[in-house]
């Protein structure tokens, strides 16, 4: 099972926005609606921001947005704070209970 | 929701074997499904294996298939992940979490960070 495709960086200035990809395939991405993205700052634990492609845990703010065509889903952050510099990680449930995640995207609040 | 907290950083040597614990609380144990995932440094994250505990049998990424082992001790609440053969490719944070319904990781432990040297 080879990793999901994420652009290594991406960034945006306060207030504006930003959207990061996962590209996989059609066995894991394209062919689930159960990708997941999960916020990661240095040193902690990844912390889940986005379930079933477009589904926000208690807690997470509206500005984190998610969104899937084919076999790439997207993460849009809105409205970018300085605190919303971190990495992201995308994961996609792939079959037979196997799961995969993303190569990871670096955000940088310019 | 359920608390997860694993046990302390190791140093381990070539060829040796480590086990990670992970302590649950705030649930029944067989009520979740558990992953372990591990990110080397720098790296993204890997997936190595999901189980429910006493219900079938672990389920391992093809890369870690026989030497990675995940058990259960309903006594202490405690998930463990065994690593055999280390390297020092596997020098990276493990990490525990439970997998909800929805195919997400949804808690994460702590990290337990292990470094492979000779």
């Amino acid at each position: 099972q080879s990793a999901l495709t994420q652009t290594p960086s991406a960034s945006g200035s306060p207030g504006h926005s930003v959207t990061i990809s996962c590209t996989g395939t059609s066995s894991d991405v394209g062919a689930y609606n159960y990708v997941a993205w999960y916020q990661q700052h240095p040193g902690r634990a990844p912390k889940l921001i986005i379930y079933e492609v477009t589904k926000r845990p208690s807690g997470v703010p509206d500005r984190f947005s998610g969104s899937k065509s084919g076999n790439t889903a997207s993460l849009t952050v809105s409205g970018l704070r300085s605190d919303d510099e971190a990495d992201y990680f995308c994961s996609s449930y792939a079959g037979n209970d196997n799961y995969v995640f993303g190569t990871g995207t670096k955000v940088t609040v310019l | 929701q359920v608390q997860l907290v694993q046990s302390g950083p190791e140093v381990k040597k070539p060829g040796s074997s480590v086990r990670v614990s992970c302590q649950a609380s705030g649930g029944t144990l067989s009520s979740y499904t558990f992953g372990w995932v591990r990110q080397a440094p720098g790296h993204g994250l890997d997936w190595m294996g999901s189980f429910i505990p006493f219900f079938g049998t672990p389920n391992y990424a093809q890369k870690f298939q026989g030497r990675v082992t995940l058990s259960a001790d309903k006594y202490t609440s405690t998930v463990y992940m065994e690593l055999r053969g280390l390297r020092s490719e596997d020098t990276a944070t493990y990490y525990c979490a439970t997998v909800g319904v929805t195919r997400d990781f949804d808690f994460w432990g702590q990290g337990t960070p292990v470094t492979v040297s000779s």
